[in-house]
């Protein structure tokens, strides 16, 4: 069973559409993050969610809203895409600090590749 | 705030010889972890390692090794006798609460 599920892992899409990016994870973990790797393999941190509820939220243009139904789902959507939204979307989740030694780690899915034309 | 540096952008090694990715980090909080992750080129990250702020044992794990130095705030990666399945993008993060901030990571290149 993959523990952290992300889909679609390909997305090729023209400017200026709207997209969706879904993520389950089946880990039992309270919190979710998205995560952005561009073209140079940097990662940086976009959101993150605890119990449904937006702890972390790095400057990312208000294009990118995060939506987390429950706390196994945290979808990324994204209006308006522009050239420079293309990037590996990486989902990810983990137990809230201080949950123990296991919790600490954080659990990465498989990565969306976002290709904007 | 936090900050991870990999310092070695690309590493080219043989196969067999052994390589070493140096990881710094800087951090104000007294209590974090430390991790590797390795990116192959099918793209996932996964998971290697795990330490955290008050545990400095060094640690083997088959052909992996970590050294981790709070003193010089370093958490180094050893792989020996490296083989061409090593070859990725290493990443070193540090986790200060729930935030995990990554080096900008290490390409490995194994040749046979």
């Amino acid at each position: 069973d993959t523990a952290v599920s992300q889909t679609p892992k390909y997305l090729v899409t023209q400017m200026g559409n709207d997209k969706s990016i879904k993520c389950e994870q089946n880990l039992g973990h309270d919190t979710m993050y998205w995560y952005k790797q561009d073209s140079k393999k940097f990662l940086k941190i976009m959101f993150s969610y605890n119990n449904k509820e937006l702890i972390i939220n790095e400057t990312v243009p208000n294009r990118f809203s995060p939506k987390s139904p429950d706390k196994a789902h945290l979808n990324l959507h994204i209006n308006s895409l522009e050239l420079g939204d293309s990037a590996v979307y990486f989902c990810a989740s983990s137990q809230w600090s201080g949950q123990g030694e296991r919790g600490n780690t954080i659990y990465f899915g498989e990565g969306s590749w976002l290709t904007v034309v | 705030a936090q900050k991870v540096t990999q310092a070695q952008t690309e590493i080219s090694v043989v196969e067999k010889e052994d390589v070493t990715l140096d990881c710094v980090y800087e951090t104000r909080d007294t209590t974090y972890y430390l991790f590797w992750y390795k990116q192959p080129p099918s793209g996932e990250l996964v998971f290697l390692i795990r330490r955290n702020s008050f545990d400095e044992q060094n640690e083997i794990s088959g052909r992996y090794s970590w050294n981790f130095q709070k003193s010089t705030s370093s958490f180094n990666f050893t792989i020996t006798a490296s083989q061409v399945v090593d070859s990725a993008v290493y990443f070193c993060a540090l986790r200060g609460g729930n935030m995990l901030t990554f080096g900008g990571g290490t390409r490995l290149m194994v040749k046979p």
